[in-house]
C-alpha cells in the first residue's frame, strides 16, 4: 500500500478562506518536506520538518513522527496558491524521499 | 534559494536511442538523485549517487540507465536504449547532507518523450 498516504486528493477553497492538507506515513518518517508544484511543473520547496512546526507567512506545517503524520496549513488563500501539494518523507535508513500522490488546490474568486 | 538547473527542458527521442539527462547541482552539495514523475502521478524515486559511486537505487532503475558525475561537471542521467515507458519528468535534486538529515532540492525537470 502506499507508504505516503495524502488527503484530500483534490481541494476547491474560495479565496480568503483557510484549510489544511494532511500526510499520514506508514514508514518510520524522520524528516518531512512539503512542495508546491505549479501548472507548469517546477517543484517549490515549502518546508523541510525535523518534529515540531514551522510558519511561512499564510502556511504552517506540523510533524508528528510519533502519531506519524504532518498537515500544512494555508490561511487566507489566494488565487497564486492553487497547484499540486506534495508531502514526502525521508527515513533514517534511507537517502531517499517517499512522496504522496499530491493533493491539487484550485482557489477561486 | 539555492538553484538546480537541469539542460534540456524537453527532449523528444525515437525509441532505441540513448538520451543523456543533464543536472547542475547546487555548487557545495554531495549528494544527488534523481526522480521520475508520469504525467499526472506521483514522484517515484530512481537512485541517489555521493561520492561518485550510487548509493541507493529503485527497481525503477532499470539496467538500461546509469549515473554518473564526471569531476567538476553536470550530474547526469543516462538511458540507453530508451523504451516508450521511459516518457516522463525527470527531476534531479541535491541535498548538502544525505537525505533524511538535509533538505532536497529540485529542478525545474526534464521532460522525455520518447515515439
Amino acid at each position: 500500500g502506499d507508504k505516503v498516504k495524502q488527503s484530500p486528493s483534490a481541494l476547491s477553497l474560495q479565496e480568503g478562506t483557510n484549510s489544511a492538507l494532511r500526510c499520514n506515513f506508514s514508514i518510520a518518517a524522520t524528516t518531512v518536506q512539503w512542495f508546491l508544484q505549479n501548472p507548469r511543473g517546477s517543484l517549490m520547496n515549502l518546508f523541510y520538518l525535523v518534529p515540531g512546526t514551522k510558519e511561512n507567512g499564510r502556511l504552517k506545517s506540523a510533524f508528528d513522527s510519533k502519531e506519524s503524520y504532518s498537515t500544512l496549513h494555508i490561511r487566507d488563500a489566494q488565487l497564486e496558491d492553487s497547484g499540486t501539494y506534495f508531502c514526502a518523507a525521508a527515513t533514517s535508513s534511507g537517502q531517499k524521499l517517499v512522496f504522496g500522490q499530491g493533493t491539487i488546490l484550485k482557489v477561486y474568486l | 534559494g539555492p538553484k538546480v538547473l537541469q539542460i534540456p527542458s524537453h527532449q523528444i527521442i525515437d525509441m532505441g536511442q540513448m538520451v543523456t539527462l543533464n543536472c547542475d547541482p547546487v555548487s557545495n552539495h554531495l549528494y544527488f538523485y534523481w526522480y521520475k514523475q508520469i504525467l499526472g502521478q506521483q514522484m517515484e524515486f530512481l537512485v541517489n549517487f555521493y561520492n561518485g559511486k550510487v548509493m541507493e537505487k529503485s527497481k525503477l532503475f532499470k539496467d538500461q540507465f546509469s549515473v554518473e558525475r564526471p569531476d567538476g561537471s553536470y550530474f547526469t542521467l543516462k538511458i540507453q536504449p530508451t523504451a516508450l515507458e521511459d516518457s516522463a519528468v525527470y527531476f534531479c535534486a541535491s541535498s548538502s547532507g544525505t537525505g533524511g538529515q538535509d533538505t532536497q532540492y529540485f529542478g525545474p525537470g526534464t521532460r522525455l518523450l520518447v515515439l
